[in-house]
Formats: structure tokens, sequence, C-alpha cells
């Protein structure tokens, strides 16, 4: 049973362009919601994460949108840069426990 | 200040073959964890420690055993490793339970097991 869905599996932008990853959960006993970051050859970063009372946060260009009465959470990155170019994995915690997302290779062209 | 390091970077093992993946933290950090990465799997919890002392199970237990040296050291053996434990492991620390506490990640072991 996969508690959290992630998608797209993987995604490629223009340099410039906005980048959307989205999550969905199932278990409402989540308290928390992190993004991180993984470039090849690296162990994961966390990116920005939110808690679920919060409907958006934002840091520089990544801004997570949550919608609590979906079970949905998502990733924007605007600005898009070839330095972003990473995987990326959604979470969420319960009982300080992370469960993982499979994870979405972006790709921003130059 | 190296946060989470672990050895080996890389390791081919044959199969039945035993072997213990370290990881240490500088962090003073009180909880620590491993994980293993397959493609398109996401990171899988295989087992935790949430105090010096303890551990407990995670998601994907089975093959493996863990020891909680210390505040700083947490190592997973496996105990007679299999073609299907073939995987990326990552050691990870955050310093306490509660949610938004970051968990910090090693740069990970690339296991192979023939």
């Amino acid at each position: 049973q996969q508690q959290v869905k992630q998608s797209p599996q993987s995604l490629i932008v223009q340099k410039g362009g906005i980048s959307i990853i989205n999550c969905a959960y199932e278990n409402t006993a989540f308290d928390y919601f992190p993004w991180y970051q993984q470039f090849p050859g690296k162990g994961p970063a966390l990116l920005i994460a939110i808690r679920p009372d919060v409907s958006e946060k934002k840091e520089g260009r990544f801004t997570i949108s949550f919608n609590k009465s979906a079970k949905q959470f998502s990733l924007h990155i605007m600005d898009s840069q070839p330095g972003d170019s990473a995987t990326y994995f959604c979470a969420a915690i319960r009982e300080h426990k992370l469960t993982f997302g499979k994870g979405t290779l972006l790709t921003v062209n130059p | 200040n190296a946060g989470v390091t672990q050895t080996p970077k890389f390791q081919v093992l044959k199969t039945g073959q035993s072997m213990t993946l370290q990881c240490a933290q500088d962090m003073n950090h009180n909880s620590m964890y491993w994980y293993r990465q397959d493609p398109g799997m996401g990171l899988r919890l295989i087992y935790y420690s949430a105090s010096e002392g303890t551990t407990d199970k995670g998601e994907v237990p089975n093959g493996y055993n863990v020891s909680r040296l210390n505040k700083r050291e947490f190592s997973l053996r496996l105990e007679s490793a299999a073609p299907s434990q073939t995987s990326v492991y990552f050691c990870a620390s955050r310093a306490g339970l509660a949610g938004y506490n970051e968990q910090f990640f090693g740069p990970g072991t690339r296991l192979t097991v023939l």
C-alpha cells in the first residue's frame, strides 16, 4: 500500500519555466510534509516543508501548496534553472518516521 | 562539522557474505535512521533508533540488523547478503522526534550483491 503517491515520474522544463510536482497522501495522521532534493551520487537534502494547517509556504523560487481536504500537496519551482535538475521527493511524516513518494526526475533544459 | 558520514562508499558482495555498513553523525542528534533506495521506489525505512539504546523496525527490516553503538554511531548489518539487497543505503539523523526537525542524510553506500 503506497501511502504517498507522487507524479509525474519525470518532467522536462525549459529554463525560466515553472516546474510542478504533485503528491497525494492517504493517512490523515501525517503531521508534516517535507520535500527533498537529490542530486546524482548524493543523499537527499531538505528543500522546503509545510505543516498541514498552512495552505502555502514560499521560500525563494520554491513554493509548497497544501490542500488538506483533498489530501494533496504540490511543489512549484518558479523560474526553473538548469541547476535545479535533480530528483525531487515528497514525503509525509508521522511519529517522526518519513514515508517518501517515489520521486520525480526533473530536467531543466538551458 | 562533517554532518552524517557513511562507510564504505561502494561495496560488492557475493551472495551469502556478510558485511556492516557504518554511519556516524557529529551533530549530537538523538535519532538515527537507515533507508534503502531502489530505482523507482523512493526511499524506504529499514530500521531506526529514536534515541541511544533503542532500535525499531521500519518498513523493510527483513535480512538486516542494526546496532546503535553510541549516540554518534548507528550500524547496519547484512548477515547473509542476497541479490535483492542490491541497493543504495542511506543513513540519516535528526535532533528530535518532532516533525519539524530536519532529517539530515549521509552520502550513501552503493551495495551490489552478486
